[in-house]
């Protein structure tokens, strides 16, 4: 099976633009969730998705959006951008959510200049 | 927030020697997951131990779960250059069926040496 992809890879953008990432999960799995990686705080949860409901969400301001379409790929989006957005952002996908193996995707580097 | 720490923050060690990670944790669980991830890159899933186990196997992998004492170990035994990588634990307090949500260490830096 194909693992999870994740484009664009890399992005660059400038303060108070939008933004938005695209997440394919692994076949045949319902639960996608994202996550947000930077040196300071680390690895945190950002919301999970399940068929096309979102069910639990972060601590992270209403800039941060996300949605799942039918076929199970997620978008997220971020909209006035700001510097501290500049990130790693992973989607994971799971079978069904909570106790399962979260399988995460190479990421996209987000970059706010 | 994290939910743990990971113990050491790095690991330096000789090509063939095993390294021991400690990971812990602060609120009840349902399983713990191990991750590997390679600079700036994504998560590499290792292992899934669930909070009814004590110990789990898996090819040079041994990870030891302690739910009473909140903690969990990871063991790569005769460590190779490609397992440079940093390490990561994740807990996951969610239900069977339910929204998912990892809460991750730290992380630990494992730098394995020739």
């Amino acid at each position: 099976k194909a693992g999870v992809t994740q484009t664009p890879r890399y992005l660059i953008k400038t303060r108070g633009q939008q933004v938005t990432l695209s997440c394919s999960p692994i076949s045949g799995h319902r639960s996608v969730s994202w996550y947000q990686q930077t040196p300071g705080q680390g690895l945190q949860f950002l919301f999970e998705y399940f068929s096309e409901t979102q069910r639990n969400k972060g601590n992270f301001p209403g800039r941060f959006s996300g949605r799942q379409f039918s076929n199970s790929r997620s978008e997220m989006n971020v909209s006035t951008l700001e510097l501290g957005d500049s990130a790693l952002y992973l989607c994971a996908s799971s079978l069904l959510g909570g106790l399962y193996e979260q399988y995460f995707g190479p990421g996209t580097r987000l970059t706010v200049t | 927030s994290q939910q743990g720490e990971e113990d050491p923050q790095a690991l330096s060690i000789q090509e063939g020697e095993n390294a021991t990670m400690n990971c812990s944790y602060k609120t009840s669980i349902n399983n713990l997951q191990w991750y590997r991830q390679n600079s700036g890159r994504g998560l590499v899933h290792l292992i899934l131990i669930r909070s009814n186990e004590r110990e789990k196997h898996s090819g040079r992998l041994r990870v030891t779960l302690d739910t009473s004492k909140k903690s969990s170990s990871l063991l790569i035994t005769a460590s190779r250059a490609a397992d440079t990588a940093s390490y990561f634990c994740a807990t996951d307090a969610t239900s069977a069926g339910t929204a998912s949500k990892l809460t991750f260490g730290t992380g630990t830096r494992l730098q394995v040496t020739l």
